[in-house]
């Protein structure tokens, strides 16, 4: 059972528009949740970070949102530039240990 | 430079002809991990280690070992390996206790082949 889940396998923004990427977990078990930047042939970089006892973190084009209720997180990023192009992966921290679940990523393509 | 590094970058080998991923970071930090990812399946969690000769399994054990014997060191073990094991592979590591902030540091990745 997948407990973090990215529904979207792709998705294209046009430049200088919003890109909002939207993750959905099961598991309230969950302390910090990451957001993950991958280009081909690399490893994944890190973006931004959240953890559960907050709604809202920033830093720079990037915030990410999260929202308790609905079990679901979402990365906004502000002006969308053709270099944001590749996979984003989000990902949850079980509480009181070092165990992640990634999602299986959204491919953000940024048209010039 | 901070970084963790893994070795090999690219290998083909054959079933059953065992294999050591080395994996070293030169952060001091007492976490590390390794993931493989596959298509359509994202990054999922072999084996995890929180310090020296403490590890504990992920997602996907099996088929895998590793040890903790020097805190920069997390050696991926491939006893026997199967084509199934055919995959992308990254180490990572993060500072634990006071300095965590939740951030993964990545490899670059080992692709594996197995025939």
């Amino acid at each position: 059972d997948q407990q973090v889940k990215q529904n979207s396998p792709s998705l294209s923004v046009q430049e200088g528009r919003i890109s909002i990427l939207n993750c959905d977990y099961t598991n309230s078990m969950f302390d910090y949740f990451l957001w993950y930047k991958k280009y081909p042939a690399e490893g994944p970089t890190f973006l931004i970070s959240i953890s559960s006892i907050k709604d809202k973190n920033e830093d720079g084009r990037f915030t990410v949102f999260l929202n308790k209720s609905a079990k679901h997180l979402s990365l906004h990023i502000v002006p969308s530039q053709p270099g944001d192009s590749a996979v984003y992966f989000c990902a949850a921290k079980i509480s009181g240990t070092y165990k992640y679940i990634f999602g299986t990523g959204t491919r953000l393509k940024v048209l010039a | 430079e901070a970084q963790v590094t893994q070795n090999p970058r690219y290998l083909i080998t054959v079933t059953g002809k065992k294999l050591t991923v080395t994996c070293s970071q030169n952060m001091n930090h007492e976490y590390m991990s390794w993931y493989r990812q596959d298509p359509g399946l994202g990054l999922r969690q072999i084996y995890y280690s929180m310090n020296v000769e403490v590890t504990d399994k992920g997602d996907v054990p099996e088929g895998y070992k590793v040890s903790r014997k020097e805190k920069r060191n997390f050696p991926l073990i491939l006893e026997s390996p199967s084509p199934n094991q055919t995959s992308l592979y990254f180490c990572a590591s993060t500072p634990g206790g006071g300095r965590y902030t939740g951030e993964l540091f990545f490899g670059e990745g080992s692709r594996l082949t197995v025939l």
